[in-house]
């Protein structure tokens, strides 16, 4: 079964600190997906970033940063220079590859809920 | 604009009444899906569907039901014998699986109460 942890329930920073989210998940499978998506207080999740499994490769976009390492099974989310307006609850997902007719079903995380204090 | 719309954003439910949850998306999308979210806890799958007329249990199907008779639409029945309903009820849509990397695109929720 797969299994998506985040530890962090809530985090609490004053702006422009950084704040650094842990994801670790289990699954048996060799192909997948992970994502993270946040969700405002308006309740919508959007969708922030997708990385594969064979792309090990960290990246940056803007103010965000992410670190996938398969040897430990985590993919951190950062975000750099926290603005009030980061404040939200972040998930981490994970995609259950396999069968066509699966769908593409995602495993999330209990979610971080990242609070930014001016 | 195109997009995913819940409603209502708010609904009650009295002891032994079926509600339904309405979504609609303008995306094109054959993929539908709904998720709960209880308080301080990740979402779960209730029920997708990958095209219309056609849909699949998801991890926690008992006491929900589902159509799927348009490609735009997709609601969500929480039945009497859902003996907890109260939870955010998100719908979300995505393109056709090609492998699992689709992105999900959400509506705003719905907040399901129990009077």
């Amino acid at each position: 079964a797969q299994k998506v942890t985040q530890a962090q329930t809530e985090i609490s920073v004053v702006e422009k600190e950084d704040v650094t989210l842990d994801c670790v998940y289990e699954t048996r499978d060799t192909t997948y997906y992970l994502f993270w998506y946040k969700q405002p207080p308006s309740g919508e999740l959007v969708f922030l970033i997708r990385r594969n499994s064979f792309d090990e490769q960290n990246e940056i976009s803007g103010r965000y940063s992410w670190n996938f390492q398969k040897s430990t099974s985590s993919f951190n989310f950062t975000i750099t220079a926290s603005q009030v307006v980061d404040s939200a609850v972040y998930f981490c997902a994970l995609s259950e590859p396999g069968i066509k007719a699966a769908g593409n079903k995602l495993t999330f995380g209990g979610g971080t809920r990242v609070l930014v204090k001016p | 604009d195109g997009g995913i719309t819940q409603s209502p954003k708010y609904l009650f439910r009295k002891e032994g009444q079926n509600v339904t949850l309405s979504c609609e998306q303008n995306l094109n999308h054959d993929a539908m899906y709904w998720y709960r979210q209880d308080p301080g806890q990740g979402l779960r799958l209730i029920y997708y569907s990958q095209i219309v007329n056609d849909f699949q249990k998801g991890d926690i199907a008992e006491g929900y039901s589902v159509s799927r008779e348009k490609k735009e639409s997709f609601p969500l029945t929480v039945t009497s014998a859902q003996k907890n309903p109260t939870a955010f009820y998100l719908c979300a849509s995505s393109t056709p699986r090609t492998g699992g990397k689709e992105k999900l695109f959400f509506g705003s929720g719905t907040q399901l109460s129990v009077l």
